[in-house]
C-alpha cells in the first residue's frame, strides 16, 4: 500500500540557515510527488511537485525538491530560512497514478528561530 | 486566498446530530475535493466529484456523504456525529480531474460534543 513518511515531527532551524525536510514514500510505480505548506489557520497551498523528468524540482518561495527512486525519497530543501517559512510542511503521494487523491505523511512543523 | 471558500468556518454540535458542510470551488474549476484532518488521522482523502460525478473514493465512512451541484459547488454531510469526526474538513479544488495542483479553502472545523 502507498504510505508517506515524514519522520521528524518538529524541526528548529534559525532564520537564514538552511533547511532540508525529509520525506520517504511508498509506491510500485513512478509516483507523483507534492510537497504542500499549511500556516496556521491557512489551508495548503502547494510548494512544488514531480511528475517525471528532472529529479530537480523547483518552488515557491525559493523552495527545492530532490526526487531519489533509489531511496524513495523525496526531500525537500531551502538554502536560507526566512522567519514566514514558520509553518507546517507535508509531504505527499498521488494514489493509482492520481494528483489530486493524495496520501498525506503526519507533516513536519517548522520554527524559526530569529 | 485560494479562491475556495467554505462554510462554516466553525461548528459545535451534539453526538447523534447531522451537518453540512458546504464549498464553492475556484472559479472554473470543475474538481471538488474533501479531506479530513484530525490529530490521530492526519491528512486523509474523503471523497473527488468532476463536473458533478463523483470521481474517486478515499476513507470516507458510510455516515458521511458528499454531493456536487450543477453550478459545482459542494457539500459534505456528515450524520450520526460521533466524538471522533471532531476535525477540520479541508475542500479543495481543481481545473480538471487529475491536473496536479489543489488549491484549498481554509477548512471547516468541527467540534462534537
Amino acid at each position: 500500500a502507498q504510505s508517506v513518511t515524514q519522520p521528524d515531527i518538529h524541526i528548529t532551524v534559525s532564520e537564514g540557515a538552511s533547511l532540508e525536510l525529509r520525506c520517504n514514500y511508498s509506491y510500485g510505480a513512478t509516483p507523483y510527488l507534492f510537497w504542500y505548506v499549511q500556516s496556521p489557520g491557512q489551508g495548503l497551498q502547494l510548494l512544488l511537485k514531480y511528475f517525471s523528468g528532472d529529479t530537480l524540482v523547483q518552488g515557491i518561495k525559493g523552495f527545492e525538491a530532490e526526487f531519489k527512486r533509489s531511496q524513495s525519497s523525496f526531500n525537500l530543501r531551502k538554502p536560507s530560512v526566512h522567519w514566514s517559512d514558520a509553518a507546517e510542511y507535508f509531504c505527499a503521494v498521488g494514489v493509482g497514478g492520481s494528483q489530486g487523491n493524495l496520501i498525506f505523511g503526519k507533516g513536519t512543523k517548522l520554527s524559526v528561530k530569529p | 486566498d485560494s479562491g475556495v471558500t467554505q462554510t462554516p468556518k466553525h461548528l459545535i454540535t451534539a453526538t447523534g446530530q447531522r451537518v453540512t458542510l458546504r464549498c464553492s470551488p475556484r472559479s472554473g474549476d470543475l474538481s471538488v475535493y474533501w479531506y479530513q484532518q484530525s490529530l490521530d488521522q492526519g491528512l486523509q482523502f474523503l471523497i473527488q466529484y468532476y463536473n458533478g460525478e463523483e470521481r474517486a473514493k478515499g476513507n470516507i465512512l458510510e455516515r458521511f456523504s458528499a454531493q456536487q451541484f450543477p453550478d459545482l459547488h459542494s457539500e459534505l454531510n456528515l450524520s450520526s456525529l460521533e466524538l471522533g469526526d471532531s476535525a477540520l474538513y479541508f475542500c479543495a479544488s481543481s481545473v480538471g480531474h487529475n491536473t496536479g495542483e489543489l488549491f484549498f479553502g481554509e477548512g471547516s472545523r468541527l467540534t462534537v460534543l
